[in-house]
């Protein structure tokens, strides 16, 4: 059972470059999130979707964009990389609609924008 | 918009000593509440949580935490605390019946042997 997966694991982009940042989940559930982590900030939440079709803003979701696929997919976009997007992305996954379960994270994407 | 302060950014505590963390949260109405866990190297777990009920809550490793609705607080606690306890903590709120679950800055906090 894999549980959270997230691609890739490691990334150098430079300034401008666009990537998109996959997580797939296995445990059937509704909610999906995408949090970045830096020192001294805890984990800020960039978007998430409570069920498959929809989305919603986080606190910093500025810079980002985000795509449910399906169930199973959420999918999170940097058109533009800027500096101030280096962090650690984690992304996550809940049972209920109306989180009344806990967050499972993924192992987290640590990308560099030079 | 809901928010989650940590007044602790870093602790240091001796093997055996007991632990609280201080967390308080900035929503009026019906809260769900977390304590989440970073070990070293390691992802975000769950340590306890609380929905409704009984506002003394009991976490994996001994962990506790009590919600005070009159002080908008939901304080980690541990009698005596464990080398292996060295980890960030993490205080997080969403609001009845919403998705959107906030977390505070973190709690890293450092036991010595």
């Amino acid at each position: 059972n894999a549980g959270v997966t997230q691609t890739p694991k490691f990334q150098v982009l430079k300034t401008g470059q666009s990537m998109t940042l996959q997580c797939a989940q296995d445990m059937n559930h509704n909610s999906m999130y995408w949090y970045r982590q830096d020192p001294g900030m805890g984990l800020r939440l960039i978007y998430y979707s409570a069920s498959e079709g929809t989305t919603d803003k986080g606190e910093v979701p500025n810079g980002y964009n985000v795509s449910r696929l399906n169930k199973r997919e959420f999918s999170l976009r940097l058109e533009s990389a800027a500096p101030s997007q280096t962090s650690v992305y984690f992304c996550a996954s809940s049972e209920a609609s109306y989180n009344t379960g806990e967050l499972f994270f993924g192992e987290g994407s640590r990308l560099t924008v030079l | 918009a809901q928010s989650v302060s940590q007044h602790n950014h870093h602790v240091i505590l001796s093997e055996a000593a007991s632990l609280e963390l201080g967390c308080n949260y900035s929503y009026g109405g019906t809260v769900n509440l977390f304590w989440y866990v970073q070990y070293p190297g390691q992802h975000l777990q769950l340590l306890l949580k609380y929905f409704s009920g009984d506002p003394l809550v009991k976490g994996i490793k001994g962990f506790e935490a009590e919600f005070i609705k009159s002080k908008f607080s939901f304080n980690l606690r541990k009698p005596s605390v464990q080398w292996s306890d060295t980890a960030e903590y993490f205080c997080a709120v969403s609001q009845h019946r919403d998705d959107k679950i906030i977390f505070g800055k973190g709690t890293r906090l450092h036991i010595l042997p």
